[in-house]
């Protein structure tokens, strides 16, 4: 079981429509950050949430942290083909003295002219 | 380019070979770390340097898995005795501290023969 779970796992849209992504966890996160994927690279690092609440704005993608700090949301306003890779979610715990980022597997978002 | 930087980007071998990746992290960070990503997944830990200090290690690091980072600056991660389920992303990631933001390098994919 995925300590952090983001749904959907899949999401297939044309370009111009609105989505959300979610990630949901039962944890509480110090701060919770939000990557793009693409295939055979790296995750790039988009935002940065830390405070219960918050909300976040980059051009059209807007991220979202739980009052509770468990979950957020990642809206994209009419997504474009540019916008297609794989968006993660990656929470900060506490462990063992250091902070753990734990990642979740991933929502792939495909966005067609 | 001052980002993280990863050597070599694709490496394949035989089973029961040794192999060895370079991460370079970014200069001023302290803190580097190594992920394993499989497809469909997202990055899963294996161990954390802060400094030359090798702080953390997962479960999911064998006895076969070593890594180093000698001088507090570039890593290395070294497999040994590779075997097939080996095949997968390695991700090296560094930060310096505060909200936990790890940036990453373009990845090493492993395929193991």
């Amino acid at each position: 079981t995925q300590l952090l779970e983001q749904s959907p796992q899949f999401l297939s849209i044309q370009e111009g429509e609105n989505l959300t992504v979610y990630c949901n966890s039962s944890s509480v996160f110090s701060s919770l950050q939000w990557y793009r994927q693409e295939p055979g690279e790296g995750p790039v690092l988009l935002v940065t949430v830390v405070t219960g609440g918050e909300v976040k704005k980059l051009k059209r993608l807007t991220f979202q942290f739980g009052d509770a700090r468990k979950d957020s949301s990642l809206h994209i306003t009419a997504a474009q083909p540019g916008d297609t890779g794989l968006y993660l979610c990656a929470g900060t715990l506490r462990s063992g003295g250091y902070n753990k980022l734990i990642f979740g597997a991933g929502t792939r978002l495909a966005v067609h002219p | 380019d001052t980002g993280v930087s990863q050597d070599p980007r694709h490496k394949i071998t035989k089973r029961g070979q040794n192999v060895t990746f370079r991460c370079d992290p970014i200069s001023e960070h302290n803190r580097l770390y190594w992920y394993r990503q499989t497809l469909g997944q997202g990055p899963e830990f294996l161990t954390y340097f802060q400094n030359e200090a090798q702080l953390e290690k997962s479960r999911l690091l064998s006895d076969r898995f070593s890594a180093e980072r000698p001088k507090g600056s570039f890593s290395t991660l070294e497999i040994q005795r590779t075997e097939q389920g080996d095949s997968a992303m390695y991700l090296c990631a560094s930060s310096v501290g505060g909200y936990n933001e790890q940036f990453f390098g373009p990845g090493t994919r492993l395929t193991v023969l």
